[in-house]
C-alpha cells in the first residue's frame, strides 16, 4: 500500500510570497488533517477534511492560509502571503477505514521563509 | 481544556527498558490515546493506541489506568534505532485532538 505523498518536500521563499503544498492521501482515506509543526514542537492541527468538506479548521490563520480538497481525494495547503513564523513543517496525514483512528503521516514539506 | 504532559528528553541505554508517561486530564471519556514516533525529517508514524488497561503488541506496551489521567509507553530492550521523539495524541472533550509536545529519546551504546 502507498503511503501518503507530499510535495515539494523542501520551500524556501520570501515573506509576503505566495507557496503551496499538495497531499496525495492512502487510497480510501476519507479523512485529511494538515498540520504544522515548528521545530522542537508537537504537531499542530491547522485544518481537518472528511471527503471534501471541512470538519474543523478553528485553529487555521484563515486570512493567510487556505486548504481545499476538491474531489475528496488530493488536498492543498496555500499561504498567502507568508511571514517569517510560517517557517515549519507541513504534516499531512490521512485516517482510514475502520474505528481506531491511526494517522498515516506524509513526510511534510519544510517551508523557510526569508 | 484537555493539555498533555510529557517530560522534555530522556537517556537511556541499549538493552533496557524505557517508560515514558504522559499525563493527559479532561480528555474524552470515549476516545483512544494514541502514541507516535517521529524521526528527524520525517512525519509520525503510529507505535500503539489502548482506550484502558494495557495494551501490547510487537514494538510496545502502553498502560493506562482506571481513571485515563495518564498513559505510560514502555519500549522493551531499546536499541539505538529507537532514538527519537515520542508523542502522545488524545482527543479532549470536544474531539479536538491534542499533541503532546514530544519526548526526545536518546539511546546510548
Amino acid at each position: 500500500e502507498a503511503g501518503v505523498a507530499q510535495s515539494p518536500r523542501y520551500k524556501i521563499i520570501e515573506k509576503r510570497q505566495s507557496v503551496a503544498f499538495w497531499c496525495n492521501p492512502i487510497s480510501g482515506h476519507a479523512t485529511l488533517y494538515w498540520y504544522q509543526q515548528i521545530l522542537g514542537q508537537g504537531p499542530k492541527l491547522l485544518i481537518q477534511f472528511q471527503n471534501n468538506g471541512v470538519v474543523d479548521d478553528s485553529q487555521l490563520p484563515k486570512d493567510r492560509f487556505s486548504a481545499e480538497r476538491l474531489k475528496g481525494v488530493d488536498s492543498t495547503l496555500k499561504i498567502q502571503p507568508a511571514k517569517l513564523e510560517d517557517s515549519a513543517v507541513y504534516l499531512c496525514a490521512t485516517i482510514g477505514q475502520g474505528a481506531t483512528d491511526t494517522q498515516y503521516f506524509g513526510p511534510g514539506t519544510r517551508l523557510t521563509v526569508l | 481544556l484537555a493539555k498533555t504532559t510529557q517530560p522534555i528528553s530522556m537517556d537511556s541505554y541499549e538493552g533496557q527498558e524505557v517508560n515514558i508517561t504522559c499525563s493527559h486530564n479532561n480528555i474524552a471519556t470515549n476516545d483512544y490515546i494514541t502514541w507516535y514516533q517521529q524521526f528527524p525529517s520525517q512525519g509520525p508514524r503510529f507505535i500503539i493506541q489502548g482506550y484502558k488497561t494495557k495494551v501490547t503488541n510487537e514494538v510496545a506496551s502502553l498502560f493506562i489506568p482506571a481513571d485515563r489521567k495518564s498513559s505510560t509507553l514502555s519500549l522493551p530492550r531499546v536499541s539505538l534505532s529507537d532514538t527519537a521523539v515520542y508523542y502522545c495524541l488524545v482527543g479532549d472533550s470536544n474531539y479536538q485532538l491534542i499533541w503532546g509536545a514530544g519526548t526526545k529519546l536518546i539511546i546510548k551504546p
